[in-house]
Order: structure tokens, then C-alpha cells, then sequence
């Protein structure tokens, strides 16, 4: 099993959709979530990051973890063409000092 | 300009032939790691260093070198390059401990190896 699990996708919606990223993770002893934005022919860059569970909004975007189902979820509200990147979810593990990451999500704003 | 910079960002080599990729970062970070992404996998953890003279394997790290003699470099070496290390490459760095989740990523490098 792996550690961190995400949907690649692609996913594809219209301009002003509301999106639902996802992953799952397998270690509960993880504590920082994070999501990562890519866009194409660059490197990823820290989008949000959240510690523990909760939710943790930035504008448009809302990062939420559920530790009991070990789920993690990037919301994107009224989604614009600039959107259109791949998304990986990351888990920052202290004890190994690294970041796990997931494959990565696809997405595509239409306009 | 805070940044971390990758040189080549595009190369195409022979089975065998040793390279070289670069990064350097001009944040004053101690942490230093490289990565490889590859369709499906996501991004994998080669080689990492937490400072000066300090280097670890991370998941994939056969085939690979890496030395950290400045706090500033972090060169990725090939010494015998195979088809299965085509890839898309990526350095990054960060502050040391628990800050290490927030990294920053160079452009990537693209290697073929035929």
C-alpha cells in the first residue's frame, strides 16, 4: 500500500465549478498536510499546508484533513482558467525529515 | 531574487556516459533534497542532505551520487546513466526540522538517456 494515494485524474470543469481534490494517506502518526500547486513545466510550489485536523481557508482554496479517515481534501470555489495545474497532496514526515507525495491530480479549467 | 536554479534544464546522453546536474539555492537553507517525477508515481525522494558535509539516501537512490561541500550546492551525479533514469528531476530546498515541509522547487530537468 502506498503511503499517500491520489486520484491522477485529469479533471476537467467548467470556469466558476466548484473542485474537490482528495488523498489518502495510510500512517496516522502524520501531522503536516500539505498541497502542492504545478503548473506546467515548472516546479511544484507550496499552495497551503495544514497542521493536524481541521480546515485552513485561503481565498478560494480550502485545505481540510479528517485524521480518523486519514483523508485529506483541496476545495477550489468559483474555479478560474489560472487553476489549470496538477495538484499533489504531500505529507511532510519529521521522523524520515521528508515530504511523501501523491502522483499528483491533473486539473483543467475550461473557460 | 530568492530561488533555487537547476543547470541543464534539458539533456539528452548515452547509456553509460557520466553527467552532472546542478542546483544551487541562494536562500541560506540547510536542507537540500533531490526528487524524481515520473507519470503515476508522483514525485520520489532520491538523495537528501540537512547540511554541509551530510547527505542520505531517500526512497530511489541506486544509481544516483550526491556530495554537499557548500551550503549552497547540491550537485546530482550519474556516474553510469541507464534508460530507466529518464526522467523529469527536481531539486529543492528548505529551512532544517520541522520548516523542511515547506520546500522550494528548482525549474526541473529533463533527462533522456538512450
Amino acid at each position: 500500500q502506498k503511503e499517500v494515494e491520489q486520484d491522477p485524474g485529469p479533471l476537467s470543469v467548467p470556469e466558476g465549478a466548484i473542485v474537490s481534490l482528495n488523498c489518502t494517506y495510510s500512517n496516522s502518526a502524520f501531522q503536516y498536510f500539505m498541497w502542492y500547486r504545478q503548473y506546467s513545466r515548472k516546479g511544484p510550489e507550496l499552495l497551503m499546508y495544514t497542521y493536524s485536523s481541521g480546515n485552513k481557508e485561503d481565498g478560494r482554496f480550502t485545505a481540510q484533513v479528517d485524521k480518523s479517515s486519514k483523508y485529506i481534501s483541496l476545495f477550489i470555489r468559483d474555479s478560474q482558467p489560472s487553476d489549470s495545474a496538477t495538484y499533489l497532496c504531500a505529507i511532510f514526515s519529521g521522523g524520515y525529515n521528508k515530504l511523501i507525495f501523491g502522483a499528483g491530480t491533473r486539473l483543467a479549467v475550461h473557460p | 531574487e530568492a530561488q533555487v536554479t537547476q543547470n541543464p534544464r534539458y539533456l539528452i546522453t548515452v547509456t553509460g556516459k557520466k553527467l552532472t546536474v546542478t542546483c544551487s539555492q541562494n536562500m541560506n537553507h540547510e536542507y537540500m533534497s533531490w526528487y524524481r517525477q515520473d507519470p503515476g508515481l508522483g514525485l520520489r525522494q532520491i538523495y537528501y542532505s540537512m547540511n554541509v558535509e551530510v547527505t542520505d539516501k531517500g526512497d530511489v537512490p541506486e544509481g544516483y551520487k550526491v556530495s554537499r561541500k557548500e551550503k549552497r550546492n547540491f550537485p546530482l551525479i550519474l556516474e553510469s546513466p541507464s534508460p530507466n533514469q529518464t526522467s523529469l528531476y527536481f531539486c529543492a530546498s528548505s529551512l532544517a526540522g520541522v520548516l523542511s515541509y515547506e520546500q522550494y522547487f528548482g525549474p526541473g530537468t529533463r533527462l533522456t538517456v538512450t
